[in-house]
């Protein structure tokens, strides 16, 4: 069964703090992964993609790791904000396109 | 924004009941997913629409169909609700291939009572 897990399941960070998010996934024959950014009752804005041949992608204070070998992507923040607070999702895509996604990281940046 | 969207924003029905939710899907996207999140969890995915036709399908019962329409605008349809399909009903469309970012529209929260 295809499966994933993020951990922790919730984070509290002063601002400024530098800070990862882990992602596991069980079945290695992914298509790529996704990390995604929810607010409370809102959708689910994309972060960063990662396609199965690469090996991390970055965009400003974000970058992401795959390690598909070992099942696991990490979201690493730099630097903070209040306004990162948020869930945090990571999603691995499949044979026919469809993502599993994670629980969620919900993280809160104190000011 | 993704230019994703959906209607309703908010829905409120009773156990039994039918529900049909509408999801435009970003310009040029022809592939339209859709996913059920409950209250704390991650989406579950309910299927995939392409081209008009069902292209995958998670672990939902019958009772759960989908439309998608020429303009690749979808519907999704739930049949004799009951209260667990209380949720967060997101839309995401993209190009196919499966290597293609996916664009999630505000979603749908839909209360069964």
């Amino acid at each position: 069964k295809q499966e994933v897990t993020q951990i922790p399941a919730a984070l509290s960070v002063p601002e400024g703090e530098n800070l990862v998010l882990n992602c596991s996934f069980t079945d290695s024959a992914i298509y790529n992964l996704q990390w995604f950014r929810q607010d409370p009752g809102k959708g689910l804005t994309s972060l960063l993609l990662i396609q199965s041949s690469q090996r991390e992608q970055t965009s400003g204070r974000l970058n992401a790791s795959l390690d598909k070998s070992s099942g696991r992507s990490t979201l690493y923040i730099a630097a903070s904000q209040p306004g990162d607070s948020a869930t945090y999702l990571c999603a691995v895509s499949y044979e026919g396109q469809n993502f599993v996604f994670g629980p969620g990281t919900r993280l809160s940046v104190l000011p | 924004e993704t230019g994703v969207t959906q209607s309703p924003t908010h829905l409120i029905k009773t156990r039994g009941q039918q529900v049909t939710l509408r999801c435009s899907s970003q310009s040029g996207h022809n592939t339209v997913s859709w996913y059920q999140q409950a209250l704390g969890q991650g989406p579950q995915f309910i299927f995939q629409y392409y081209r008009e036709e069902e292209n995958g399908r998670g672990n939902f019962p019958p009772r759960f169909s989908g439309l998608q329409f020429p303009n690749y605008s979808s519907e999704l349809n739930v049949n004799a609700l009951e209260l667990d399909d209380s949720a967060l009903y997101l839309c995401a469309s993209s190009l196919p291939g499966g290597k293609e970012t996916q664009y999630f529209g505000p979603g749908t929260r839909l209360l069964v009572l």
